[in-house]
């Protein structure tokens, strides 16, 4: 299986902080490679697709980037809904995996 | 837009089987360019594939999970389904079905996520 891993494991931040979340897969992924945002109780949602691009309906301030083995999120400017824990998933071989998430709080 | 529901027990014993239905609207499960996944979550825990079946009927598994898991669609009733056999505590999760898209294989229409419980 594709190892996925995330870091930081939890962050904290402020409002309009910058942020920037990475992920590294222990194989090239080409650029299968996903970002969910996760709030409590909530199922997943879909944030990123293909590395960089940005699913329908999320705003302009997600964006990602990277190829291969190595991903970043970022968040230019957070705002208070977002803070949740994110995930990356690499669809590029089944069985498809996800990172461990990374948990966004308040400062 | 795509909706998902899953529906099934909520408790099942150890050593029997799990069985879930995912209800679609708003889309066909026979419609080309989609694939249909369950997805868990352990209590606290991160998220694990558990397989997949496409427009056409072709399963992808997750091998981890052992030979007990079956993923089936009734086309007619637009509805696809997830079998577990032979359960223990380890299998407590809640259970998402969700739509994938075959370009980039991302999963972009979840349901709302369903708990699990693994018990006597």
């Amino acid at each position: 299986d594709i190892q996925m891993t995330q870091s930081p494991s939890s962050l904290s931040a402020s409002v309009g902080d910058r942020v920037t979340v990475t992920c590294r897969a222990n194989q090239s992924i080409d650029n299968y490679l996903n970002w969910f945002q996760q709030k409590p109780g909530k199922a997943p949602k879909l944030l990123i697709y293909a590395a960089s691009s940005l699913h329908s309906g999320v705003p302009s301030g997600f964006s990602g980037s990277g190829s291969g083995t190595d991903f970043t999120l970022t968040i230019s400017s957070l705002q208070p809904g977002d803070f949740a824990t994110y995930y990356c998933q690499q669809s590029f071989r089944t069985p498809f995996t996800f990172g461990q998430g990374t948990k966004l709080e308040i400062k | 837009q795509v909706q998902l529901q899953e529906s099934g027990p909520g408790l099942v014993k150890p050593s029997e089987t799990l069985s879930l239905t995912c209800s679609v609207s708003g889309g066909s499960i026979n419609s080309g360019g989609y694939f249909w996944t369950w997805i868990r979550q352990h209590p606290r825990r991160g998220l694990e594939w558990i397989g997949s079946i496409y427009y056409n009927g072709i399963t992808y598994y997750n091998p981890s999970l052992r030979s007990g898991v079956s993923i089936s669609m009734d086309t007619s009733a637009n509805q696809f389904s997830l079998s577990l056999t032979s359960v223990t505590a380890a299998d407590t999760a809640v259970y998402y079905c969700a739509r994938g898209n075959l370009r980039w294989k991302e999963v972009d229409f979840w349901g709302q996520g369903t708990l699990v419980t693994v018990s006597p």
